[in-house]
């Protein structure tokens, strides 16, 4: 069973980089046809997708989001990261990290981090 | 890309049905076979509980089912029972490598 952990900080200043990463267990990040997905849930709302990133290193990202994303593979660690630049409050969100065989699902989700972004 | 539009809430007694639409436009639901449904517990991550309209992972009882008519997705929950009392998701490929989610539905079991 592959698990994915989270790990980040819960308190992002406003103008400075939301950076977070997830460690895949279980399972390995190069695993074939595999996709590694960023999502978030902001407060009391739904969910958006951030973007994902492909096996192979191809990345793909919410049109909306696009300017502020980079979503990265470490191999060699079997994790996968989320960066995204020039936060304001209205990127207090849970965000959450997610396996998703083939690309069309989104099958394994990590536990999710709150993020705050706050001065 | 604006979200899926799902009904804020649906509620039904234990052992009746609800069903839950979806719906989107002929760009994303009306498209791709590639809807999802998550079901989200208060403080929990989503849990899939179909994908590519009408497919139940392993593990998922047979009392949840998804089907699709032109721009609307459905989920049916069979056969109601206190534990399925939760929010619910759908999500649609909507081309270009980009997904949208709907706005989510409270099913509360009375």
């Amino acid at each position: 069973q592959v698990r994915l952990k989270q790990s980040g900080p819960g308190l992002v200043k406003p103008s400075q980089t939301l950076s977070l990463t997830c460690t895949v267990s279980g399972g390995s990040v190069s695993s074939t046809g595999y996709y590694w997905s960023w999502i978030r849930q902001l407060p009391g709302k739904g969910l958006e997708w951030i973007g994902y990133i492909y096996y192979l290193g191809a990345t793909y990202y919410n049109p909306s989001l696009k300017s502020r994303v980079t979503i990265s593979l470490d191999t060699s660690r079997d994790q996968f990261s989320l960066r995204l630049t020039s936060v304001t409050a209205a990127d207090t969100a849970v965000y959450y990290c997610a396996e998703s065989r083939g690309g069309y699902l989104f099958d394994n989700w990590g536990q999710g981090t709150l993020v705050i972004v706050s001065s | 890309q604006s979200a899926l539009t799902q009904p804020p809430s649906a509620a039904g007694s234990p052992g009746q049905s609800v069903t839950i639409s979806c719906t989107g436009t002929s760009s994303d639901v009306g498209r791709f076979n590639y809807v999802s449904w998550y079901q989200q517990h208060p403080g929990k991550a989503p849990k899939l509980m179909i994908y590519e309209v009408n497919r139940r992972p392993s593990g998922v009882p047979d009392r949840f089912s998804g089907s699709k008519s032109g721009n609307t997705a459905s989920l049916t929950v069979s056969g109601l029972q206190a534990e399925d009392e939760a929010d619910y998701y759908c999500n649609s490929y909507a081309g270009s490598n980009n997904f949208v989610f709907g706005t989510g539905t409270k099913v509360t079991v009375l």
